[in-house]
């Protein structure tokens, strides 16, 4: 097993540029999560997902959009660059036997310039 | 929504000391509340959790104790090692999936 991986690991964006941070996960986890972690700011909710086809918003979704099209993938898009979206982001998923003991890819770093 | 609220956010310590690391958390409907150590570079890693039914959960030199009535939940390392040092978070179950996260405690054990 892969785990969860992340791609791609480094990205330095122009302000107004567009991306997608791709996750995909081989455990066959309904739950899926994008968190960001800023410096002394711990992490922060973006989007999760509880299976394919259901999305949801998290504390902090502005400037953001996912989707779920299947068990394993769960991008996230990036409209619009801004340099406040500097940021590591992180992949997560989880199972229903255990919902809340996530299990983390090793993160996506983003500039935003 | 929930807020969790972690100290200190560094501890240097000596190999072999122990160290603790508390958290607070808003919401009395929280019932699971997970420790994460990130190390460098790397995605945090769940290391133990205690759920709101049990006062105390050890696991080899880790442990992890809850006050309900205080709302107040606490990570005991003991004789610490180098491997230590990282970035621990703590977290409290806040929707049906979803963890709100503490803002880290950076551990540093000095050999």
């Amino acid at each position: 097993n892969a785990g969860v991986t992340q791609t791609p690991k480094f990205r330095i964006l122009k302000i107004g540029q567009s991306m997608t941070l791709q996750c995909t996960q081989d455990m066959n986890h309904n739950y899926m999560y994008w968190y960001r972690q800023d410096p002394g700011m711990g992490l922060k909710l973006i989007y999760y997902s509880v299976g394919a086809g259901i999305t949801d918003k998290g504390e902090v979704p502005n400037g953001y959009n996912v989707s779920r099209s299947t068990t394993e993938d769960f991008p996230l898009r990036l409209e619009l660059a801004a340099p406040s979206q500097t940021s590591v982001y992180f992949c997560a998923s989880s199972y229903e036997g255990q919902r809340y003991g996530y299990t983390f890819g090793s993160g996506t770093r983003l500039t935003v310039v | 929504g929930e807020n969790v609220e972690q100290h200190p956010s560094t501890l240097s310590v000596q190999e072999g000391d122990s160290a603790v690391i508390k958290c607070t958390y808003s919401d009395s409907a929280s019932n699971y509340f997970p420790w994460y150590k990130q190390e460098l570079g790397k995605g945090p890693q769940l290391i133990i959790d205690i759920r709101s039914n049990v006062g105390e959960k050890k696991d080899q030199r880790i442990a992890v104790t809850l006050n309900k009535t205080a709302k107040h939940f606490s990570l005991h390392i003991t004789e610490t090692q180098p491997e230590d040092s990282a970035v621990y978070f703590c977290a409290a179950n806040s929707g049906y999936s979803t963890l709100t996260f503490g803002k880290g405690t950076m551990l540093l054990v000095s050999p």
